[in-house]
């Protein structure tokens, strides 16, 4: 069946960090790939997708870009603020399959 | 605002009881889903409906039932209520239901069972 493996967290970062997290996947088909985000006690807001093999998402200075060959599809930030701290949810969805969600990473940025 | 809207937004009732969460899709949306999150188990899909049809079930337990009504509007019913459903339970809609769309999530409905 299909899966979503994220790194653990808590990630903590300094303000200006560069930022990485890793999500990988396992799905028949040819999966569109996401990254919703959960600020505090607020519901999944959509950060970015992809579509298709190469196809880079982007929002909000977050990029991530869908990669066949490594079944990846890392989220990366050049600069974090503290206002980035949040849990950022890795998702796919292949055919009429509902979201297969990752188990979440939660960002915290310090000043 | 995503343009799904779900209420109630809170909701505290007892163990035993019935409750039932409600959920209007973004205009245009034929296709609503249901979500639960709770702390240990993570993001679950509960049940999918396209157009009034049930499409797909994930791990929705028998207690559970949902609909999806002629106006697309969805409901989820919640019965024989007991301590572990307390959770955030979340709707959304998309279009079409397929791959290359985009999900919207409402903002939840925090159910407390006491």
């Amino acid at each position: 069946g299909d899966s979503v493996t994220q790194m653990e967290g808590p990630v903590t970062l300094s303000e200006e960090a560069f930022l990485t997290i890793n999500c990988t996947y396992t799905a028949t088909g040819y999966p569109s790939l996401f990254w919703y985000v959960q600020y505090p006690g607020e519901g999944l807001q959509l950060l970015l997708k992809a579509t298709k093999a190469d196809d880079k998402g982007s929002n909000k200075g977050f990029e991530a870009t869908y990669r066949k060959e490594t079944t990846s599809f890392h989220l990366e930030k050049g600069s974090v603020q503290v206002s980035d701290s949040a849990v950022y949810f890795c998702a796919l969805m292949a055919g009429r399959r509902a979201l297969t969600f990752g188990s979440g990473t939660r960002l915290q940025v310090q000043p | 605002d995503s343009g799904v809207t779900q209420t109630p937004k809170h909701l505290i009732t007892a163990t035993g009881q019935r409750v039932t969460l409600r959920c209007s899709p973004r205009s245009g949306d034929l296709s609503v889903y249901w979500y639960q999150q709770s702390l240990d188990q993570g993001l679950q899909f509960l049940i999918q409906y396209y157009n009034g049809e049930e499409r797909a079930k994930g791990n929705i337990l028998e207690r559970f039932s949902a609909q999806q009504f002629p106006d697309l509007h969805s409901e989820l019913n919640l019965s024989s209520l007991e301590l572990g459903d307390s959770a955030l339970y979340f709707c959304a809609s998309s279009v079409e239901g397929v791959a290359g769309n985009t999900i919207y999530f409402g903002e939840g409905s925090w159910l407390t069972v006491v």
